[in-house]
């Protein structure tokens, strides 16, 4: 049973547009939801997290959107740059940060020069 | 980076045979967890630890040990390694909140 599910296996975004990245989750008791990328050959790095009180969470060109009643969750990443190009891993948690993650299957992003 | 090391960083190994990986943190992170990375399946959690000597089961745990004697070192060991054990090995720490991830282990069963 997968509680976390990332849809989309791969996404392509032209260069300087928006890049648009999707989550889904089943469990109602996730109240803390992360991002991860991650390049080939090295481990994931945290970007950017939100907790379930908030909506929006924003951090430079990365930002976090929560719609608690569609338990849905999507990463947006404006302007788009060819260092973007990696997989990027949706999280979920309960207990506000305090109880593992489950983690989505990834979405590779590829941005085209 | 969170003081994370992993080793070895690449191994390969036989069927049947006992594989131990390690994971170091120089940052007193009170939780640390295991995971594999696999095609299709994303991070899975294998096991993972709250403190010394207090470790518990992930969701794929089958085959796999763990020991945790020092806050530092968290021990994964195969018992006999299998063919499906081959994957890529993640390391992960923190105090509560996001976990950081070592550079991994890449494990080969032949």
């Amino acid at each position: 049973d997968q509680q976390v599910k990332q849809n989309s296996p791969s996404l392509s975004v032209q260069e300087g547009r928006i890049s648009i990245l999707n989550c889904d989750y089943t469990n109602s008791m996730f109240d803390y939801f992360l991002w991860y990328k991650k390049y080939p050959a090295e481990g994931p790095t945290f970007l950017i997290s939100i907790s379930s009180i908030k909506d929006k969470n924003e951090d430079g060109r990365f930002t976090v959107f929560l719609n608690k009643s569609a338990k849905h969750l999507s990463l947006h990443i404006v302007p788009s740059q060819p260092g973007d190009s990696a997989v990027y891993f949706c999280a979920a948690s309960g207990n506000f940060g305090n109880e593992k993650l489950t983690f989505g299957t990834g979405t590779r992003l590829t941005i085209i020069p | 980076d969170a003081g994370i090391t992993q080793s070895p960083r690449h191994k390969v190994t036989e069927t049947g045979t006992p594989v131990t990986l390690r994971c170091h943190q120089t940052e007193n992170h009170r939780y640390m967890y295991w995971y594999r990375q696999d095609p299709g399946h994303g991070l899975r959690l294998i096991h993972y630890s709250y403190g010394v000597k207090d470790t518990d089961k992930g969701e794929v745990s089958d085959g796999y040990s763990v020991s945790r004697s020092k806050t530092e070192d968290f021990l994964l060991t195969l018992e006999s390694a299998t063919s499906s054990q081959t994957s890529v090995y993640f390391c992960a720490v923190s105090s509560g909140g996001p976990e950081f991830f070592g550079p991994g282990t890449r494990l080969t069963v032949l």
